[in-house]
């Protein structure tokens, strides 16, 4: 089981491009969730999705959009980028029960010049 | 809103040291309370989860207790490996979302 993919892994763009980052998972898990992860910030929490076809926003939503696909996939757009939103993002997938973790995909890293 | 403390922000000991990592959080009403590591350009690796109605959880070399009453959580890590040099974030959960420390980075020298 490859467990929670992202793509791309790096990333470079100029402000004001547009960019869709992907998330997979294969453990048939109900809910996925975005961070971003930024240095003396911590991981915050972009976007969730509690099941398939529904979506919540989550500490910093300002200047992202999601998809829920299916159940496997949940992506993250970003339709105009910022110099703000250079940070590495994680995926990550879990089952929804409070006694379950989380399992974080390997991150991709955006730079916005 | 809560907010998750991780003291001290970096650690460096020489290896076979036992060391303790603390987490400290302001709200009181989670779930439960987990131990993740982060490797260096990685993504994150659950070590421990802890319910909120548990004392502790223990895995191999690694301890993590909860006083939820307090607000606060430790990792002891025991017989420490350079192996263990990653850095070690704190996080609490609330409904669908976890909350983060900004992490422990440990080096440990062999």
């Amino acid at each position: 089981n490859a467990g929670v993919t992202q793509t791309p892994k790096f990333q470079v763009l100029k402000t004001g491009q547009s960019m869709t980052l992907q998330c997979a998972q294969d453990m048939n898990h109900n809910s996925m969730y975005w961070y971003r992860q930024d240095p003396g910030m911590g991981l915050r929490l972009i976007y969730y999705s509690a099941s398939e076809g529904t979506t919540d926003k989550g500490e910093v939503p300002n200047g992202y959009n999601v998809s829920r696909l299916n159940k496997r996939e949940f992506s993250l757009r970003l339709e105009s980028a910022a110099p703000s939103q250079t940070s590495v993002y994680f995926c990550a997938s879990s089952s929804g029960s409070r006694t379950d973790t989380q399992y974080f995909g390997p991150g991709t890293r955006l730079t916005v010049l | 809103k809560q907010e998750v403390t991780q003291i001290p922000a970096a650690l460096s000991v020489p290896e076979g040291e036992n060391l303790v990592l603390n987490c400290s959080f302001t709200d009181s009403a989670i779930y439960n309370l987990q131990w993740f590591r982060q490797d260096p350009g990685k993504g994150l690796t659950s070590l421990l989860l802890i319910q909120s109605s548990q004392r502790e959880q223990t895995s191999g070399r690694l301890n993590a207790s909860l006083d939820k009453s307090s607000g606060r959580s430790t990792l002891y890590i025991a017989a420490s490996q350079p192996g263990d040099s990653a850095t070690y974030l704190c996080a609490v959960s609330g409904f669908q979302k976890l909350v983060f420390g900004t992490g422990t980075r440990l080096l440990v020298s062999p």
